[in-house]
């Protein structure tokens, strides 16, 4: 099964751009890449996902390497309403499940 | 109104009780998921439904049962609870496998 890897955490200052790694190197060809946050005390919500190109959105901006080996996401202006555990799921092609890891844990500083 | 609502939000059972967790949507998707959330931890697939004959296992089906009664409506039970089970109990939905995933507030359920 295709699974990534993220940090465990990351720090950014309010009004900053916020690149949040990924790495996923046994992903396959047909395999989407998708980014959900969990706000405190609430469910995950979508962001971004892609399969090969760039793809933006209001929320953010998803670069995927040209190997498609790993991913970032970009929030581009980091609010305090964004600090929450990211994380970067692989969508396997059989079974259409999504294996969700550990994510990436933001915290924004005023 | 809340597109995905779960209920109840909050239980504490024993050890060998029957449990169900309800999960309701308004939204029309056909496809609907049970999600388990260790302390934590990320999320684990317990059972997904992609319609109302179609029910399938994830990761961690083990000890843990589904229905899907209606479109609407995706039942979790667990027929003998165990403390091992204590976890945040997610329900989600979708209107198809790629595309956005519309989770419930959660259900916290402790066993003892």
């Amino acid at each position: 099964d295709a699974k990534t890897t993220q940090p465990n955490s990351m720090e950014s200052n309010e009004e900053e751009p916020v690149h949040l790694p990924c790495n996923h190197s046994t992903i396959s060809g047909t395999d989407y890449i998708h980014w959900y946050r969990q706000l405190p005390s609430q469910g995950p919500e979508y962001v971004i996902h892609g399969l090969t190109s760039n793809v933006n959105n209001r929320m953010a901006s998803l670069a995927i390497a040209e190997d498609r080996k790993s991913s970032t996401l970009i929030l581009h202006r980091a609010t305090l309403r964004d600090a929450a555990v990211y994380y970067c799921i692989l969508r396997a092609f059989t079974g259409n499940q999504f294996y969700f890891g550990t994510g990436t844990s933001l915290t924004v500083i005023p | 109104d809340a597109d995905v609502t779960q209920t109840p939000r909050n239980r504490i059972t024993k050890t060998g009780k029957r449990i169900m967790l309800e999960c309701s949507q308004t939204k029309g998707h056909d496809r609907m998921y049970w999600y388990r959330q260790d302390p934590g931890l990320g999320l684990q697939l317990i059972y997904y439904s992609f319609d109302v004959k179609d029910i399938n296992k994830g990761e961690i089906s083990d000890g843990y049962s589904v229905s899907r009664q209606a479109q609407a409506k995706f039942s979790l039970s667990l027929e003998s609870a165990i403390p091992n089970q204590t976890a945040l109990y997610f329900c989600a939905t979708s209107d198809g496998a790629d595309n956005e995933q519309f989770f419930g507030p959660g259900t916290r359920l402790t066993v003892l």
